[in-house]
């Protein structure tokens, strides 16, 4: 079966660095995608990785391992207006997204 | 650009009435999706589009029925709501659906609660 695996809750503070993980198991894999959501939002887009290795832009960072399964999501010099859910989202081989859960991001000053 | 809206923004429903939720995209963009969003599970595709006169079924499809007539719209309708059913239902559509052209942009969501 298809599965993402993500914290459910982490807590970072105000200025600080953090890394939601996600490891993913999916039927053929056509990269993958990080979204933020912030509560009683819609998902808004962050980044795309489909090859190895990281990918920056600004504060934030992706960075995916193929052969493992695994992605991470970097946020550095942490504001509280990034305390949202961060979803990790890899497309199958059918080009269909597989959302996880989310990792709820709580930010304290 | 409006980019994607969605309508109502919210609405309480009786059980066994019948509503349809709105879905209107000005970008062009040729693949559309509807999502439902429960507390503590990810987002689960119901119907999608990859182009306009073409649908097909998500994960979970039951209950749930798509139309699209045209390149903007992507109607939800819910034949019978049970209460199940409560739950934010997003629209999102992409350029296309196949690469990085995947990207998926949201509407802002209906919340839909049933009684």
């Amino acid at each position: 079966g298809q599965n993402i695996d993500q914290p459910t809750e982490m807590t970072a503070t105000e200025g600080a660095i953090v890394q939601i993980n996600c490891t993913y198991q999916t039927s053929g894999f056509n990269g993958l995608f990080w979204y933020q959501q912030h509560a009683g939002e819609a998902p808004t887009f962050l980044s795309y990785n489909v090859l190895d290795g990281l990918e920056e832009k600004g504060r934030f960072s992706s960075f995916l391992s193929r052969s493992k399964g695994y992605s991470y999501l970097l946020l550095k010099e942490l504001q509280m207006k990034d305390s949202a859910s961060y979803l990790c989202a890899p497309l199958d081989s059918n080009y269909q997204l597989i959302w996880g859960a989310g990792t709820k991001l709580i930010i304290k000053p | 650009t409006a980019g994607i809206t969605q309508a109502p923004t919210s609405q309480i429903l009786a059980a066994g009435r019948s509503m349809t939720l709105r879905c209107t995209q000005d970008m062009r963009h040729n693949a559309m999706y509807w999502y439902r969003q429960d507390l503590g599970l990810g987002l689960r595709l119901i119907h999608y589009s990859n182009t306009a006169g073409t649908t097909g079924k998500g994960e979970v499809p039951d209950g749930y029925s798509v139309s699209r007539a045209n390149t903007d719209d992507f109607p939800l309708t819910l034949a019978s709501a049970v209460p199940s059913q409560t739950s934010v239902y997003f629209c999102a559509s992409s350029e296309s659906s196949g690469g990085s052209t995947d990207t998926q942009y949201f509407g802002p969501g209906t919340r839909l609660t049933v009684l």
